[in-house]
């Protein structure tokens, strides 16, 4: 079944633990990206990635970091948590290869979120 | 500036009228790429819809319809005979050329029976 997974879906934890939340997709989708839903502002985007060891910000990155190492795998890692870093977390991945006029190119898929409590 | 605003933040509509939810964007790339996704109580996201910006044809889907007007960089999201099932908040979502997305604060539809 094509999906995307996060790990955990919940957490809570105290300020300044480092914490590391997963991603992974097996889709061998190209584009993957952190999104955070905080009420009222809707989705954010945090970082995203075009492909391995090619990632970029997004329009709230202060406090997080990412990599990819491999196309499967996205992991958001928080390094010294806040409270202001409180909300419910979303991966996602979309092809961006191909054919641009398919119905799959750029759809993102996304995962089933990570709501994060940081006290 | 680059934004996605939907100005409508609820509407309650009674099952089988007709909603239609609204979505201006600002940009200023010539290719961009627009999108509408629901996320329903349950809390998952669900794609509906991608419409390029180059291609201004509106699409129908059942009971889903869309108008997209660069004109008035609008992508509007109409849905028919509304039922119960369609209760959700609704994003409406610009990609740029960069890959950047924005998203717009979202409309929660609450349909009743």
């Amino acid at each position: 079944e094509a999906q995307v997974t996060q790990n955990p879906r919940y957490l809570i934890t105290v300020t300044g633990k480092k914490l590391t939340v997963t991603c992974s997709q097996n889709m061998n989708h190209e584009y993957m990206s952190w999104y955070r839903q905080d009420p009222g502002l809707g989705l954010r985007q945090i970082y995203y990635s075009m492909n391995v060891e090619v990632t970029d910000k997004g329009d709230v990155p202060e406090g997080y970091k990412v990599s990819r190492k491999e196309k499967r795998n996205f992991p958001l890692i928080l390094e010294s948590p806040s409270p202001n870093q409180t909300s419910l977390y979303f991966c996602a991945s979309s092809k961006t290869s191909g054919d641009y006029l398919q119905s799959s190119y750029n759809e993102q898929f996304f995962g089933p979120g990570t709501r994060l409590t940081v006290l | 500036a680059q934004k996605v605003t939907q100005a409508q933040t609820e509407i309650s509509v009674v099952e089988k009228e007709d909603v239609t939810l609204d979505c201006v964007y600002e940009t200023r790339d010539t290719t961009y790429y627009l999108f509408w996704y629901k996320q329903p109580p349950s809390g998952e996201l669900v794609f509906l819809i991608r419409r390029n910006s180059f291609d201004e044809q509106n699409e129908i889907s059942g009971r889903y319809s869309w108008n997209f007007q660069k004109s008035t960089s609008s992508f509007n999201f109409t849905i028919t005979a509304s039922q119960v099932v369609d209760s959700a908040v609704y994003f409406c979502a610009l990609r740029r050329g960069t890959y950047k997305y924005i998203f717009g604060t979202g409309t929660r539809l609450k349909v009743l029976a």
